[in-house]
């Protein structure tokens, strides 16, 4: 079957960086992209970037640029998310999804559980 | 960037009912878009792709219809495990989510 596996939690630091992987199983990894979403304490889902897992092309949200970058590594099935220059902001649940028809822009059929990263002193 | 604005925030409705969620587009992305139902804790679960196509697994009562600016999702007849939070996605430019719509139990 099917599966994206986060690790639970991270505590970070302000102005630190956090890398959160996402082991995927149950299909070919390449078929298919790697999305990234988060969600702050009490609020919506906000698209971070995706990734394609074929060829390494990646799109990042604006409001992002520059402080985030989503890698993969083929040979263990397994998509990172880095953030730099954390901010309280940042705090959230960090989810990773896969597109749901393939490599571009999709829906997601299968989410991880989700890594929540807090970011305090 | 397209915005998407779902409607109403909050919905009150009882088992039985049948219910309507709208999202509205920006600009036009032709059939992109996807409804998801969220629980607390938990990853959102995928509902409808492309407007108003089914997933696999998610019961019949759920049906979602729309293209170009305007979508809905219905929900025919709420069971109790439907009371959670809705969104809808487009992904026609990149991606973006409404910012959801809570059902409760009235």
């Amino acid at each position: 079957q099917v599966q994206l596996v986060q690790p639970g939690a991270e505590v970070k630091k302000p102005g630190a960086s956090v890398k959160v992987s996402c082991k995927v199983s149950g299909y070919t990894f390449i078929d298919h992209g790697i999305h990234w979403v988060r969600q702050a304490p009490g609020q919506g889902l906000e698209w971070m970037g995706w990734i394609s897992a074929y060829n390494g092309n990646t799109n990042y949200a604006q409001k992002l640029q520059g402080r985030v970058t989503v890698t993969t590594d083929t040979s263990t099935s397994t998509a990172y998310m880095e953030l730099r220059s954390l901010r309280s902001d940042d705090t959230a649940v960090y989810y990773c999804a896969r597109g749901r028809g393939g490599d571009g822009y999709y829906s997601y059929d299968y989410w991880g559980q989700g890594t929540l990263v807090t970011v305090s002193s | 960037d397209i915005q998407m604005t779902q409607s109403p925030s909050t919905l009150s409705a009882s088992v039985g009912d049948r219910v309507t969620i709208t999202c509205r587009a920006s600009q036009s992305i032709s059939t992109w878009l996807a409804w998801y139902q969220q629980k607390p804790g938990k990853a959102p679960k995928l509902l409808i792709y492309k407007a108003s196509n089914l997933q696999s697994g998610v019961p019949s009562r759920f049906s979602g219809s729309g293209s170009g600016t305007e979508f809905t999702l219905t929900i025919s007849s709420l069971q109790p495990d439907d009371f959670a939070t809705y969104y809808c996605q487009q992904y026609n430019t990149y991606s973006t989510f409404g910012q959801g719509t809570k059902l409760e139990i009235k």
